[in-house]
């Protein structure tokens, strides 16, 4: 089965700062990725997907941005970031069944 | 993708069977169900899924109604690790991004 690494676990950021992410994936190859973000007491919602290397579609107007620059890294990035950016962010994989595997999370917190 | 209305929270007595209702009335032929669970600060778990037919796997059962505008998961013995948040997703099979449209699960506490 798939695992997903995400690193760091936990990161504190003043606002205005940059941000990166990352994500990888073990135990598959080519697979769709994805990244969530889920605020306080609230659903996730789906940032962003990439469907193959340097293919990323973004659902939502904001001030972050990703990037897949290997088959199974996917990166979470922001140049300034601002309160509203703080949450648990989440990678996510899937290859061939319906199930999607999600990775351990980051847990943002901008001051 | 459906959108789907879940109610916010739920208790269950541990080793009671707990039954989480779904509604996805907007849901259309090509559209599964799906589960997933968050326990607290950590990813996401797929549970099950289902088109038309029950389906049951090692964790639950899940009843989807013949119109398929609802449906509902079963815990048959909770225990209080069971304790999560719920998710009730529906999407297409052929969605080309394969993407997962989460909304505010049902929080699910099982008590002992």
């Amino acid at each position: 089965s798939q695992t997903i690494h995400q690193w760091p676990a936990t990161l504190v950021q003043p606002v205005g700062s940059p941000l990166s992410l990352e994500c990888t994936v073990e135990g598959t190859s080519n697979p769709n990725l994805y990244w969530y973000r889920q605020a306080a007491g609230r659903g996730l919602q789906l940032l962003f997907y990439s469907v193959g290397i340097g293919q990323i579609s973004s659902e939502v107007p904001q001030n972050l941005s990703a990037s897949r620059p290997q088959d199974r890294q996917f990166i979470l990035s922001s140049k300034k970031l601002l309160l509203s950016d703080s949450g648990f962010y989440l990678c996510a994989s899937r290859r061939d069944t319906n199930e999607q595997f999600f990775g351990p999370g980051t847990r943002l917190t901008v001051l | 993708d459906a959108k789907t209305t879940q109610p916010p929270s739920m208790d269950c007595a541990e080793g009671r069977a707990a039954n989480l209702p779904c509604n996805h009335s907007t849901i259309s032929g090509n559209e599964y169900v799906y589960w997933y669970r968050q326990i607290h600060s950590q990813g996401p778990q797929y549970i099950i899924h289902g088109l038309k037919n029950n389906e049951t796997n090692e964790m639950a059962s899940l009843i989807i109604t013949e119109d398929r505008k609802s449906s509902t998961l079963i815990l048959p013995h909770a225990t209080l690790r069971d304790t999560a948040v719920y998710y009730c997703i529906v999407r297409s099979y052929n969605n080309a991004g394969n993407m997962l449209t989460f909304g505010g699960g049902t929080r699910l506490m099982v008590k002992p």
